[in-house]
């Protein structure tokens, strides 16, 4: 089935820094979405991707779909305390249903 | 505007008993999906409601129901309750069918004893 490989697994970052991680798949995606997760709390929607090539920002935050539609990076710029948490990436796969495909999760620390 | 609520938060059940999870959507929303996270398989879709309707499934056993009701409120449930059953399941909202962002409840952390 459709996988999505996202790396890195963890990340562990000085206050100020950027961060980028990224998502890869065999197969294509229409539409990649960015979510942050707060430990015992539901991921929560960052970004979302809907052309091949579109880079969108929100704040700090930028992300990119990828031109072949099989990759997407997320990147976060002067990284604060309060980014900690596991970002995943998500695929809604090309058979237009609203499965998403999710990444295993890129778990960021920031130390102060 | 309310975000996906999603009842119980937390739930304890003894193997063998079943489980009934509810979801209410963001109103306006038609869609609901449900998802399984655990540790070690992470997020993994369940199914996916619209308009009253199962539209996808995924590769789950049949102790693994849903339902979605005109109001778009869905619920799921879980019979014959196994160990492995525990996770954080979580239930997301979109407008539409594909194409469009969901949105996720706190989910519910069910944990079988």
């Amino acid at each position: 089935g459709q996988q999505l490989n996202q790396s890195p697994q963890s990340m562990f970052i000085q206050e100020g820094e950027d961060v980028s991680m990224n998502c890869t798949s065999s197969s294509i995606f229409n539409t990649w979405l960015w979510y942050k997760q707060d430990p015992g709390e539901g991921p929560v929607l960052l970004i979302a991707l809907y052309k091949a090539g579109e880079l969108t920002s929100n704040g700090r935050l930028t992300a990119q779909f990828g031109i072949t539609r099989k990759d997407s990076f997320l990147n976060i710029s002067a990284s604060i305390p309060s980014d900690v948490g596991i970002y995943f990436c998500a695929g809604l796969d090309s058979s237009n249903t609203g499965k998403l495909i999710f990444g295993q999760g890129t778990t960021l620390q920031v130390k102060p | 505007k309310a975000g996906v609520t999603q009842t119980p938060r937390y739930l304890i059940k003894t193997r063998g008993q079943q489980v009934t999870l509810s979801c209410s959507p963001i109103s306006g929303h038609r869609s609901v999906s449900w998802y399984q996270q655990t540790p070690g398989q992470g997020l993994q879709f369940l199914f996916e409601y619209f308009s009253e309707t199962q539209r996808n499934k995924g590769n789950f056993p049949g102790r693994f129901s849903g339902r979605q009701f005109s109001n778009s409120r869905s619920e799921m449930n879980v019979s014959t309750l196994e160990l492995g059953d525990s996770a954080l399941y979580l239930c997301a909202s979109s407008r539409y069918l594909a194409g469009t962002e969901a949105f996720f409840g706190q989910g519910t952390r069910l944990t079988v004893v």
